[in-house]
């Protein structure tokens, strides 16, 4: 069964806390991504990797880093969370060509 | 600027009807996807093209890369297709550009 899963799916955080955001894959994809939505915003990258270790910023990456350790695995971390990181996070898969790609049911933080 | 504009922004639709959204490119995509986010968040696939038209019961899509632009046809509009409709195009590097999504209201 072809899956992005996200954990967790909802997170309540203090302002200055850390937050980590896990996603799995059971694709096999090389290419994944992690979004945040925003009302009037719609999806904004924040990170995309390539496959192990190979991670790139996105549109907004200040705030975020990123760790692929392992191809099905990919993980958002906030140091340090702020207010203005409350959003719903979406991870996504592809394959390498970045085809198809398909959406984790997102993560919803809020940070107070 | 931005690479994907969706329209229209919201549209309200009765029970049986249909419409057409719609997504222009203002650079030459490789590929398009469309999907719905339904009201609990999850965003579902419904097409990915590179090219030509594909049909899935009461949707279709319609993708014209030469002409920068693609098409999601509604027919016989149910309560369930009620949601926030979003096309994702790529270049063929790295990320998909998204639209800004298209609120669909259909009604009893």
């Amino acid at each position: 069964d072809m899956k992005v899963t996200q954990m967790p799916r909802y997170l309540i955080k203090r302002m200055g806390e850390n937050v980590l955001l896990e996603c799995g894959q059971d694709m096999s994809h090389e290419t994944m991504y992690w979004y945040r939505q925003d009302p009037g915003l719609g999806l904004q990258l924040i990170y995309i990797s390539y496959d192990v270790d190979s991670n790139s910023e996105g549109d907004i990456p200040k705030g975020y880093r990123v760790s692929r350790k392992k191809r099905e695995h990919f993980s958002l971390i906030l140091d340090s969370a702020k207010t203005n990181q409350t959003s719903v996070y979406f991870c996504a898969s592809s394959l390498w060509d970045n085809t198809e790609v398909f959406f984790g049911k997102g993560t919803r933080l809020t940070v107070v | 600027g931005d690479q994907v504009e969706q329209s229209p922004s919201a549209l309200s639709l009765h029970e049986g009807t249909g419409s057409a959204l719609r997504c222009n490119f203002t650079t030459t995509m490789r590929a398009v996807q469309w999907f719905q986010q339904n009201s609990r968040g999850s965003l579902i696939n419904l097409f990915y093209l590179a090219s030509g038209t594909k049909e899935n019961g009461r949707l279709k899509s319609t993708f014209n890369s030469k002409e920068s632009y693609s098409t999601l046809h509604i027919r016989d509009a149910q309560l369930e297709d009620s949601g926030t409709y979003f096309c994702a195009a790529n270049t063929g590097y790295q990320n998909f550009y998204f639209g800004k999504g298209t609120s669909l209201t259909v009604i009893p």
